[in-house]
């Protein structure tokens, strides 16, 4: 079956650089959400989209930004990075209409490490 | 304020039922215990979830107690895959987001 795709697995940039993270959803999933996880941290919740519009926000920096496009993959852009940005970066993908059912599908997630 | 409670680590034998114990004594009524595991670095995984009655699938079984106030997650043969941060999140299901606090290493032994 299909999974949630990110792309891409691994990154590496320097301070003050722009990153771009992608997200394809699992077909027919309207829903996409952003995590970051930091070395011995749990995810954290940074983003999310339903049907292109943005949904929830959580702690995420004024430094990013995302969007989710009408073939309903999604980008998280990261600019003037700095070194606590390096990070495990996940996607996560639902329908909407299934979320009672709490079942979130992740990705592999997108490794950022920034020199 | 955390809205659960879990130890902050765990051993369980290979072939042994894995039992994690969740605290959730402030879960409103329209809340459900959702599960999940994240194995190192991998994306989190979906375990099992409910609202009061006991649940079971493939992968584990969920018993919460008459007053919903905690909640244990069982494997009941856990293997060395098993090996994990396990995570118990109470939500209404009607957020668009899933937050995580701070789970359980398990860790499965020969």
């Amino acid at each position: 079956a299909a999974g949630v795709i990110q792309s891409p697995r691994h990154l590496i940039k320097e301070k003050r650089e722009t990153a771009t993270l992608k997200c394809y959803p699992i077909p027919r999933h309207d829903t996409v959400y952003w995590y970051q996880q930091g070395p011995g941290q749990d995810p954290q919740f940074l983003i999310s989209f339903y049907e292109k519009m943005q949904s929830d926000k959580g702690s995420i920096p004024d430094r990013f930004s995302a969007q989710q496009f009408s073939d309903y993959h999604s980008e998280l852009n990261m600019s003037s990075l700095e070194l606590g940005d390096s990070a495990l970066y996940f996607c996560a993908s639902s329908l909407v209409s299934g979320w009672i059912s709490g079942e979130l599908f992740f990705g592999e997630g997108s490794r950022l490490t920034v020199l | 304020d955390a809205k659960t409670t879990q130890p902050t680590s765990m051993d369980c034998a290979e072939g042994r039922a894995a039992n994690l114990p969740c605290n959730h004594s402030t879960i409103s009524g329209n809340e459900y215990v959702y599960w999940y595991r994240q194995i190192h670095s991998q994306g989190p995984q979906y375990i099992i979830h409910g609202l009061k009655n006991n649940e079971t699938n493939e992968m584990a079984s969920l018993i919460i107690t008459e007053d919903r106030k905690s909640s244990t997650l069982i494997l009941p043969h856990a293997t060395l895959r098993d090996t994990a941060v396990y995570y118990c999140i109470v939500d209404t299901g009607t957020a668009s987001k899933l937050t995580f606090g701070t789970g359980t290493r398990l860790q499965v032994t020969l």
